[in-house]
Parts: structure tokens; C-alpha cells; sequence
């Protein structure tokens, strides 16, 4: 295993909710990355955080947004949910700019 | 931004037979190339990576070739077993760089019957 951990594991919203989604990263590791991955498709970057602050994003709008924590942990808010944010979310971490990412197993979500 | 291409979708092979995936890439930075496998349901998992300075890396049946004239990068999995059966991602990424992250492309069906 990676040593990155994501809670909950499956998660039902309605559309129009929001969600957090947490993380908690291999100790040491201050990068961390979020993707998403609709069935049948490849992870999608959303957005990454080093040392607590955002260094990148991908083509996600605004709604999507996170937060990185001191002890290695971070958070992926997702507001007013549509149907198509339904998907796995994978948070993987890393130290640095290091190549190698760990990722976590990820949280299904379904928005109905 | 970066732009990874992956085929075949979907590959199935007699156990034994050999098995190549592959992938090209847009952005001439990237200069680091995973290979991912993921089970149903499951995290994917690092199973090779080769970066822009290396043309071929070898880890037992697991093989992985870059060309960077042609940006494309391969996955050879050779005496393929039932248990290879997975879907492969590969990826690419202008490593080293602050705010990059893996692009990944659409996924590799591999399915191995004995």
C-alpha cells in the first residue's frame, strides 16, 4: 500500500449539494494532487497543493476547491454538484516536485 | 498543456503472449512517463516509469521504450499472466516543474485468458 488514505470510501449527494472529500497524504509528503475519474476514463488533474498553498490547476471551474493542512492532510470541496461530477476522486501525494506519486484508493462519489 | 494519446483501448491476449500498449504525448517538456495499473475498483498502482534521458527500462516481464523525436512511449509486458489482466494508464508530465501533474490517457483494457 501507498500510505495515503481517503475518507469516506462511497458517497450519494443530491445535485445542487456540497461535498468535502479528504485526503491524508504519506507523512513527509507536501505536494499533493487531485483527479477525477469518470467510468471508463483516465484520472483527470483537478487541481495540486504545496505547502498549503494551490501551485496548479486543471481545467476545473471555481466550484471545485481544497484546502492542504499542516499534518500532510487536504480537503476537496465540490460545490453546487452536478450530475457529471458523479466519479472516483484519487488524491495522490508526493514530496516536493518528486516525480513518483502515491495514490490513495479514492472516494466514489454519485450525485443523483 | 500537455495532450497523452493511448491505444489500443482494449487488447486480449492468449496467456503467455506478449502485450504492447502505446502512447504518444504533445508537449515536448514532459520528460517523465509512467505506466499505471488499476484493478476494478482499486487505486492505481506505479508499475514502471522511464524519464526523458533513458530510451528503454527493463523491470523482469515489464518493459517500457521512449522515443522523444516521435514523443511516443511504449508498455511491453511480456509471458503475459491472467493476473496482468488490468487496465493500463500511462502518463506524462513535465516533472521538476512547480504546479505540474500527471496527464493521463484514456486507459488500456488488457485481458489475459488462460
Amino acid at each position: 500500500e501507498t500510505g495515503v488514505t481517503q475518507s469516506p470510501t462511497h458517497l450519494i449527494k443530491t445535485r445542487g449539494q456540497q461535498v468535502t472529500l479528504r485526503c491524508s497524504s504519506q507523512s513527509g509528503h507536501n505536494t499533493v494532487s487531485w483527479y477525477q475519474q469518470a467510468l471508463g476514463q483516465g484520472p483527470q488533474f483537478i487541481f495540486q497543493y504545496y505547502r498549503e498553498e494551490e501551485n496548479g490547476r486543471g481545467n476545473f471551474p471555481p466550484r471545485f476547491s481544497g484546502l492542504q493542512f499542516p499534518n500532510y492532510s487536504s480537503e476537496l470541496n465540490v460545490n453546487a454538484l452536478e450530475l457529471d461530477d458523479s466519479a472516483l476522486y484519487l488524491c495522490a501525494s508526493r514530496l516536493g516536485a518528486q516525480e513518483q506519486q502515491y495514490f490513495g484508493p479514492g472516494t466514489r462519489l454519485t450525485v443523483t | 498543456g500537455e495532450n497523452v494519446e493511448q491505444h489500443p483501448s482494449t487488447l486480449s491476449v492468449q496467456e503467455g503472449d506478449s502485450a504492447v500498449i502505446k502512447c504518444t504525448y504533445s508537449d515536448s517538456a514532459s520528460n517523465y512517463f509512467p505506466w499505471y495499473k488499476q484493478e476494478l475498483g482499486k487505486r492505481p498502482q506505479l508499475i514502471i516509469d522511464i524519464r526523458s534521458n533513458v530510451g528503454e527500462k527493463k523491470d523482469q516481464r515489464i518493459a517500457v521504450t521512449l522515443n522523444k523525436t516521435a514523443k511516443h512511449f511504449s508498455l511491453h509486458i511480456t509471458e503475459t499472466q491472467p493476473e496482468d489482466s488490468a487496465v493500463y494508464f500511462c502518463a506524462a508530465t513535465p516533472a521538476n516543474q512547480a504546479g505540474t501533474a500527471l496527464i493521463f490517457g484514456k486507459g488500456t483494457t488488457l485481458s489475459v485468458s488462460s
